[in-house]
């Protein structure tokens, strides 16, 4: 069985500042990892996702995210942090038919 | 433009009453998937299928239908046994089953009156 635990369930940024939202996950095979970005009353929109292929991920909107086996870990990052960025973002694993998702992490950026 | 539809966006169901959420998808997936959306708790399976005329129970299936007739339709029926309908409820499809990309629709609201 795999699952995915989010740290923190709000993060609160200055516009232009470094986004950070930590994701730790643990699964009985190599995993499959995304990070989905959802805004208020809409469907869930692919950032990034990570195959095995790299461990360092560029996604859409200036997004990326690093795969760490040794910690369990696939944070997402952004550098520079902009109003559009306010939204809630859900971590998830894969395993042979079906998502895992943490319970989200809501961002808002301050102006 | 491919993608997923949900219809209705809102709907209101009263108490013993059985109600269908609408989701088709013009990608020629294979898959297809019903989460429900609660605040705090991220998304819980409710039921798959991975291919026509075949579907599975996820994780939270009690109280929920689906029929598959067609690959492009899986709707959904939120039933009278279900006694805390309130949610966001989200369609999505993959190519295939297995750890392919999932796309989503945009959600349908559902609210008890």
């Amino acid at each position: 069985a795999q699952s995915v635990t989010q740290l923190g369930s709000h993060v609160s940024v200055s516009e232009g500042a470094l986004v950070l939202l930590r994701c730790n996950y643990s699964s009985s095979v190599p995993p499959y990892l995304f990070w989905y970005v959802q805004y208020p009353n809409q469907g869930l929109q692919l950032l990034l996702k990570y195959t095995s292929a790299a461990t360092l991920v560029k996604g859409i909107n200036g997004f990326e995210a690093e795969f760490k086996k040794s910690e369990t870990s696939f944070h997402l990052t952004k550098p520079s942090a902009h109003m559009s960025d306010a939204a809630e973002y859900f971590c998830a694993v894969s395993d042979n038919y079906k998502l895992s998702f943490g319970a989200g992490t809501t961002v808002t950026v301050r102006a | 433009d491919g993608g997923i539809t949900q219809s209705p966006k809102y709907l209101f169901r009263k108490e013993g009453q059985n109600v269908t959420l609408s989701c088709e998808q013009n990608l020629n997936h294979d898959a297809m998937y019903w989460y429900r959306q609660d605040p705090g708790q991220g998304l819980r399976l409710i039921y798959y299928s991975q291919i026509v005329n075949d579907f599975q129970k996820g994780d939270i299936a009690e109280g929920y239908s689906v029929s598959r007739e067609k690959k492009e339709s899986f709707p959904l029926t939120v039933t009278s046994a279900q006694k805390n309908p309130t949610a966001f409820y989200l369609c999505a499809s993959s190519k295939f089953r297995g750890r392919e990309t999932q796309y989503f629709g945009p959600g349908t609201r559902l609210l008890v009156l």
